[in-house]
């Protein structure tokens, strides 16, 4: 079947430091990756969709600068939450499909926590 | 600016037979709807979708109105696993954004 694995699941890192997440895809080919981010209030916001072979579309308020995506291949994906402070806590989560209007796959969730 | 309307909670008690319901009016042709479910913790796992005729998997029925602007999810004999909060979502066609609202938390008693 088809499975997205996410790492870490879940991470503590110093204010002002960076953290790195990782999405592999199992069993299909992940050509389109949406990376979210839930808040602790539990609202869901999207901070990118990444194509395979396409440019990546950031959300407004989110940009490539603090929010780097590299998506290499298709079954692997990774996103870098750069300089986090407090207000990037949260559960980080992948979604992953193969074909236009197929399901996303999600992951576990990576959360993040900042001290 | 979530396109579904749920309503924020629900109870039910293990074994009974829960209709969840979602409202999408402005829901467009090549749209499709689709449920996933999230516990504490843990990415949304997919429920079911469709698109206009009702479907059946192992997990639920999904009911469509005929005019497409409502659907009901219906969980048979639910149990303790099954609480959890419940999204309906737009996604599909042009809009290639699954875009999460807050959904039903849905609790189970026994």
């Amino acid at each position: 079947g088809a499975l997205v694995y996410q790492y870490p699941r879940r991470t503590i890192c110093k204010s002002g430091t960076s953290m790195r997440m990782e999405c592999q895809a199992v069993g299909f080919q992940a050509t389109s990756v949406a990376w979210y981010r839930q808040s602790p209030q539990k609202t869901f916001e999207l901070i990118a969709l990444s194509t395979v072979n396409s440019a990546i579309k950031y959300e407004q308020n989110f940009t490539q600068e603090k929010f780097p995506i590299s998506h290499p291949n298709l079954s692997f994906s990774s996103m870098t939450v750069l300089n986090a402070y407090l207000e990037d806590r949260g559960l980080y989560l992948c979604g992953a499909r193969g074909h236009s209007n197929e399901r996303l796959f999600f992951g576990h969730g990576t959360k993040l926590s900042v001290l | 600016d979530a396109k579904t309307t749920q309503p924020d909670s629900m109870e039910s008690t293990e074994g009974e037979t829960v209709h969840l319901p979602c409202s999408h009016a402005t829901i467009s042709g090549n749209e499709y709807i689709y449920w996933y479910r999230q516990v504490p913790l843990q990415g949304p796992e997919y429920v079911t979708h469709g698109l206009q005729q009702n479907t059946t998997n192992s997990m639920a029925f999904l009911a469509i109105a005929s005019d497409r602007k409502s659907s009901t999810l219906i969980l048979p004999h639910v149990s303790l696993r099954d609480a959890a909060v419940y999204h309906c979502i737009l996604f599909g066609g042009s809009n290639a954004k699954l875009t999460f609202g807050k959904g039903t938390k849905l609790s189970v008693k026994s």
